[in-house]
């Protein structure tokens, strides 16, 4: 199975919006609605912050969302802050599970 | 609050094995399914495999690098999950962690670390 593919690294400016692109196959991004995201800080567990594509757990700043277009996802975080400088990974089920490789965001 | 807690992780010989466990309390441990993933010094999260609740019939699934290799159980009175890993290799050496759910994770514990080295 192979990994989802991110970009390895984005950059934004405090209170712009960036966007991290997830792209799968029609055989686990594109054919189920299981992508979530999550965000980790060095040395730290990594957080859920998309579920289910879209939803956003309890807790979760609304400044995250997420969409599906065929066989890429994409998580947008708006009115960027410092303290999203981080790694984000994306998931997707398929038959078993599958993770992108992982994006730096870099807050300028 | 819900606490998700590994421990077992250690430095292990190449084809030896070890066995972690994962504790979980403030949630409804018989309901939910369970998952490993694991992330190497420096990368990427790794999905390890999970475990099924005994309502959806306790199954498991794993990843093809470790599948033959590694077997998660779980004690549902203890509400704790098990990874019992065997034949270590070199490249399983990583951060594991323990996670509620099996298709998004909800809950982390903080990861118990494995070294595999001669």
């Amino acid at each position: 199975q192979s990994a989802l593919t991110q970009p390895a690294s984005v950059s934004g400016s405090p209170g712009q919006s960036i966007t991290i692109s997830c792209t799968g196959t029609s055989s686990d991004v594109g054919d189920y609605n299981y992508v979530s995201w999550y965000q980790q800080h060095p040395g730290k567990a990594p957080k859920l912050v998309i579920y289910d594509v879209s939803h956003r757990p309890s807790g979760v700043s609304d400044r995250f969302s997420g969409s599906k277009s065929g066989n890429t996802a994409s998580l947008t975080i708006s009115g960027l802050q410092a303290k999203d400088e981080a790694d984000y990974y994306c998931n997707s089920y398929t038959s078993s599970v599958v993770f992108g490789g992982g994006t730096k965001l870099t807050v300028l | 609050e819900v606490q998700v807690a590994e421990s077992g992780g250690g430095l292990v010989k190449p084809g030896g094995s070890l066995r972690l466990s994962c504790a979980v309390s403030g949630f409804t441990f018989n309901n939910a399914w369970m998952t490993w993933v694991r992330q190497a010094p420096g990368k990427g999260l790794e999905w390890v495999g999970r475990i099924r609740s005994k309502a959806d019939g306790g199954t498991t699934d794993y990843a093809a690098p470790v599948d033959g290799r590694f077997t998660i159980s779980r004690d549902d009175s203890q509400s704790t999950v098990y990874l019992q890993m065997s034949s270590l290799k070199t490249e399983d050496t990583a951060l594991y962690y323990c996670a509620t759910g099996g298709h998004w994770f909800e809950f982390w514990g903080q990861g118990t670390l494995v070294t595999v080295s001669s």
